[in-house]
């Protein structure tokens, strides 16, 4: 139990073009979704906290026209790197409350390559 | 949220225990004590959290000082699958809000 999903796994795309990422809890619900940020070498940077039906919260710094999220679902949360570039290469992870358990989970990332 | 410290890297004999120990002395009294580890190229994987009370499931051990001020990861028989980075985390809560991650411990496991 307590899967989170992710999609795609890895990407690559042009400068300038969008990406959407896709987050899922598989076998529960998730009223919060949060989104992290894994830079080469680095520990992960919490970029957003998604809360199914409403606006996400961005952390400091990070930019909310270009990381836009939606989380219209109980099960589903995206991420779109709008008008992406070379230094938005990273490895972004989703993470998924379980209320029953009060747990955190995380998916298994996505790679994303901006040429 | 507290901050934590931990050792930036550790070596373990394969078969033998981890312990991978942690020092959040400005605990307060409403914080969990929560341990991820990250498997390289994954996401982070929940291990175990505790409060003040030694909490044990099927991956490891967790022994939190009487004061609170430190806690040990134990992982009671490492395997080479076990080489990873491992956070400790403090968070308020039961720690289903967002977690802020430090750099870690990296484990070896070595065969």
């Amino acid at each position: 139990g307590a899967v989170v999903s992710q999609h795609p796994s890895w990407v690559i795309c042009k400068s300038g073009t969008s990406v959407k990422i896709e987050c899922r809890s598989l076998d529960f619900q998730a009223t919060t979704m949060f989104w992290y940020r894994q830079f080469p070498k680095q520990s992960l940077m919490l970029m957003a906290t998604s809360n199914e039906g409403s606006k996400a919260t961005y952390e400091q710094g990070v930019e909310k026209d270009k990381f836009l999220i939606n989380h219209a679902s109980l099960t589903l949360s995206t991420l779109t790197v709008t008008s992406a570039h070379p230094e938005d290469s990273s490895f972004y992870i989703c993470s998924a409350r379980d209320v029953g358990r009060e747990t955190q989970y995380f998916g298994p990332g996505t790679r994303l390559l901006v040429l | 949220d507290a901050k934590t410290t931990q050792p930036p890297s550790m070596d373990c004999a394969e078969g033998r225990a981890a312990n991978l120990p942690c020092n959040h002395s400005t605990i307060s009294g409403n914080e969990y004590v929560y341990w991820y580890r990250q498997i390289h190229s994954q996401g982070p994987q929940y291990i175990i959290h505790g409060l003040k009370n030694n909490e044990t499931n099927e991956m490891a051990s967790l022994i939190i000082t009487e004061d609170r001020k430190s806690s040990t990861l134990i992982l009671p028989h490492a395997t080479l699958r076990d080489t990873a980075v491992y956070y400790c985390i403090v968070r308020v809560g039961t720690g289903a809000n967002n977690l802020f991650f430090g750099t870690g411990t990296r484990l070896t496991v070595i065969p």
